[in-house]
């Protein structure tokens, strides 16, 4: 079966402007979580959606925002972006959450 | 808040050996806990999982050691390959709580 898509792959935006990213969970998956990697922090959660809804949210700022629609792909928003905004953004999906995440390749955005 | 820590942050080892990459996990509610391996320009990958009530788990070439005394996660990878260098990373949840990651263990494959 098909695994997680992330689109974009890469992304080079100024600094100021704003971002979506896309995540096309796994067919039957209903839970998307969202984390954004960089070499000093590591990965660190941002958000998790489930049948629509944030039911879990990471330590960040209102910059950062997501959404679920009701087939479940996921997009996460960066507004104001800023250069410490540069990183690996991935996306998991899983049948329910707490378990059985598969993770997506990663949208490696670059803030300029 | 809790953190899962990593003992090493690299790790060299002949090919053919077997090698041990360990994780210390602090949230005491913790039940489920997985091993993940991150190569170059790629998401981190399912290696293999292992649950509070169990203290060992094998999969192929690989085996998971859970002592909840202490708080410490291993993962042994037997007759290691060039193919397993990779950063590997350790996580741990609870019920539906995010997963929170260790900040990773580099394995490098010496031929």
């Amino acid at each position: 079966k098909a695994g997680v898509t992330q689109t974009p792959r890469y992304l080079i935006k100024t600094r100021g402007q704003q971002v979506t990213l896309s995540c096309s969970p796994i067919s039957g998956h209903r839970s998307v979580s969202w984390y954004q990697q960089t070499p000093g922090q590591g990965l660190q959660f941002l958000f998790e959606y489930f049948s629509e809804t944030q039911r879990n949210k990471g330590n960040f700022p209102g910059r950062f925002s997501g959404r679920q629609f009701s087939n479940s792909r996921s997009e996460m928003n960066v507004s104001t972006l800023e250069l410490g905004d540069s990183a690996l953004y991935l996306c998991a999906s899983s049948p329910t959450g707490g378990y059985g995440y598969t993770f997506g390749s990663g949208t490696r955005l670059t803030v300029v | 808040g809790e953190s899962v820590g990593l003992h090493l942050p690299t790790l060299s080892v002949q090919e053919g050996d077997n090698s041990i990459i360990n994780c210390a996990y602090s949230n005491s509610a913790s039940d489920y806990f997985i091993w993940y391996k991150q190569e170059s320009g790629k998401g981190p990958q399912f290696i293999i999982d292992i649950r509070s009530n169990m203290d060992k788990r094998q999969g192929q070439r690989v085996t998971v050691l859970l002592n909840k005394t202490v708080k410490h996660l291993s993962l042994q990878i037997a007759a290691t390959q060039p193919g397993d260098s990779a950063v590997y990373f350790c996580a741990e949840n609870s019920g539906n709580t995010p997963l929170v990651f260790g900040k990773g263990t580099r394995l490098s494959v010496i031929a």
